[in-house]
Formats: C-alpha cells, structure tokens, sequence
C-alpha cells in the first residue's frame, strides 16, 4: 500500500483565482493519478501524471485550466485555474502501487473546495 | 448506457444484518473489479481487490464477480454500525504501459444502525 497526504485538506476561494493542490506520498510511484468527486457523482479522473513526462487529460479536461507537475517519483500538484462555482469539488490524488501482478490505487484523503 | 452502473441506495440495514452492495458494467474489457469505502470527508480505501469470477473472501466481507452477466457485488456479514459508509465499486481496463484506468460506480451510502 502507499500513505499519501494531500494540502490544503480544504480550501475556500474566490471566482477568477488559482489553487495549487499538493501531493505527497510516502513511497516512489510511477503513476499518479488526478480525480474530482463531486456530489451524486462518480469519482472522474482529471489526467494521469507519469514523472518526467507530460500529463495526460481526460475528455473534459485541460492543460490550461488543470495544470499538473510531477517533479520526482513521490510528489504531484494540480493548480485549478481562474476558478469558477462550477469548480467547487472534492480533489483526490491517487498512486497505483504494483503488487504480486496487480495494480491496486490507493486514494489520498482529498481537498475539499469552494469557489465563492 | 454509463459503462458502469450502481445501486444509489440509500441503504439503512440494522446491525449484524447481511448487506449486499451491487454493480453491473457494460464493458467487456474491464479485467479488475475493486471495492473502496469512504468515510465522510475522507478518501476512498481499497477493501477489495479481484480479478477472476467467482468469489474473494477477506474476513467479514465477500467480493462476488460474474463476468458472463457483467455484475459484481460485495457482500457484509454481521455488518456492524463502524461500517457506515459510501461503498464504491470500481473497475479497470488495461490502457498501456503499467496503467489500468479506473471507472467507478457512484456510490451506495450504506448506514448500519445499532
């Protein structure tokens, strides 16, 4: 398994304003991966983050409004840009951890965020 | 038709009950079917893990996959009231390299009442 932490644990922003989204893990990980949860709705991956490479996007999703870094092989931010309410949402990293042949995903515990 | 679908519930059982939490998906090439609960403001944990049909068992929970009918559940014995939570079920397709995409289901927020 993986322990990943994420920061803020939760944010209140103003429309037109940026968040940065910070996530570290207790152990190197090739893949990392970007969702957003919200209300009544399944968990949606935003992009998948690989170390030294481009991110890559989901349908929906966009470089310009999601940037994403992954600097080394245990930590990842996700900026939401020029935020609007439609933005408000749970922010979920997640790492895939091969074991014994399987892949498994383990969750961090997520950002929670209201744009105003 | 979403490529995975999930019973909203929600699900108020009495404790010690038998829970039954199901899933049906669509698409033929999802070779992973997971199971992950969440507690209120936390992240998803991975409770189950299975790749074959048929059942896995790990403790008080049995996870029950049946690809010829594309359905999956999860199942709690003597669920107890700590086992209150949403239950998402969630299913993954090879897409390159070491990546299994995950779709998910929704979510059954299951409460289990003393």
């Amino acid at each position: 398994s993986a322990v990943i932490s994420q920061k803020p644990s939760r944010d209140i922003c103003q429309r037109g304003t940026s968040l940065t989204i910070q996530c570290q893990v207790d152990s190197q990980v090739t893949m990392m991966f970007w969702y957003r949860q919200q209300p009544g709705q399944s968990l949606t991956l935003i992009a998948t983050a690989n170390q030294g490479s481009e991110a890559t996007y989901e349908s929906g999703f966009v470089i310009d409004k999601f940037p994403i870094s992954r600097p080394n092989l245990t930590f990842s931010t996700l900026t939401v840009s020029n935020m609007s309410p439609e933005d408000s949402s749970i922010y979920l990293c997640s790492v895939e951890v091969a074991d014994r042949g399987s892949y498994e995903q383990y969750f961090g515990p997520g950002t929670r965020l209201t744009v105003t | 038709q979403k490529e995975v679908e999930q019973d909203p519930g929600p699900l108020s059982v009495p404790e010690g009950a038998i829970v039954s939490l199901n899933c049906t998906y669509s698409n033929s090439a999802f070779q992973y079917f997971m199971w992950y609960r969440q507690y209120s403001r936390k992240g998803p944990e991975l409770l189950m893990y299975t790749y074959s049909s048929g059942n896995k068992e790990d403790g008080r929970f049995t996870a029950q996959v049946d690809k010829s009918s594309k359905y999956i559940s999860l199942f709690i014995r003597d669920s107890q009231p700590s086992d209150s939570a949403t239950y998402l079920c969630a299913m993954s397709a090879y897409s390159g390299g070491s990546n299994y995409k995950l779709t998910f289901g929704k979510g059954t927020l299951l409460t289990v009442n003393p």
